[in-house]
């Protein structure tokens, strides 16, 4: 059973416009979502975050958003640059980032 | 400022072989993880350690054991190699204030182990 799903396996987008990666999750109890970054041969990095009393977190050209109604949060890049290229992960968390539960990632390529 | 350390980057073993995965920490994180990756999955979680003497199970735990009687070492032990361990290894560290507080750092990761089983 997927608590944490990303449905779209990969992502194609031109430089310089936005990038929009989904995830949805099921388990009621997460409070705490992050996104993470991998490239091949590497481990995961942390990108960006937020806790279950926000909607929006930004970050320079990251923003994050949670629809908790929805069970649904959302990663935006702008501008997208060929250096963001590469496997997103969803995760989430019902204590604040231990035990994290990860989604199966999303492959971002961003065209220049 | 190397983070969160793994050895090996490959190995292949054959069914019923054991092997420990090393990964050590040198930024003073309190909790340590180990996470596989299969392909086309996220991560999941095999192990977690909030402190030196103590480990609990994750979601995947069966095969596997760890220890943890420093700070800085986690290893995690595969007893009897089985073609299902096939996967890649991540260890990961954090700092945690308190469980349910709202300040914890996120989860570093080391490069990973790619462990092939046949």
């Amino acid at each position: 059973d997927q608590q944490v799903k990303q449905n779209s396996p990969s992502l194609s987008v031109q430089e310089g416009r936005i990038s929009i990666l989904n995830c949805d999750y099921t388990n009621s109890m997460f409070d705490y979502f992050l996104w993470y970054k991998k490239y091949p041969a590497e481990g995961p990095t942390f990108l960006i975050s937020i806790s279950s009393i926000k909607d929006k977190n930004e970050d320079g050209r990251f923003t994050v958003f949670l629809n908790k109604s929805a069970k649904h949060l959302s990663l935006h890049i702008v501008p997208s640059q060929p250096g963001d290229s590469a496997v997103y992960f969803c995760a989430a968390s019902p204590e604040y980032g231990n035990k994290l539960v990860f989604g199966a990632g999303t492959i971002l390529r961003v065209k220049s | 400022n190397a983070g969160v350390t793994q050895t090996p980057k490959f190995r292949i073993l054959k069914i019923g072989q054991s092997m420990t995965l090393q990964c050590t920490q040198d930024m003073n994180h309190n909790y340590m993880y180990w996470y596989r990756q299969d392909p086309g999955m996220g991560l999941k979680l095999i192990y977690y350690s909030v402190g030196a003497g103590i480990t609990d199970k994750g979601e995947v735990p069966n095969g596997y054991n760890v220890s943890r009687s420093t700070t800085e070492d986690f290893p995690l032990r595969l007893e009897l190699a089985a073609p299902s361990q096939t996967s890649v290894y991540f260890c990961a560290s954090s700092y945690v204030l308190s469980p349910r507080g709202s300040y914890n750092s996120p989860l570093h990761f080391g490069n990973g182990t790619r462990l092939t089983v046949t």
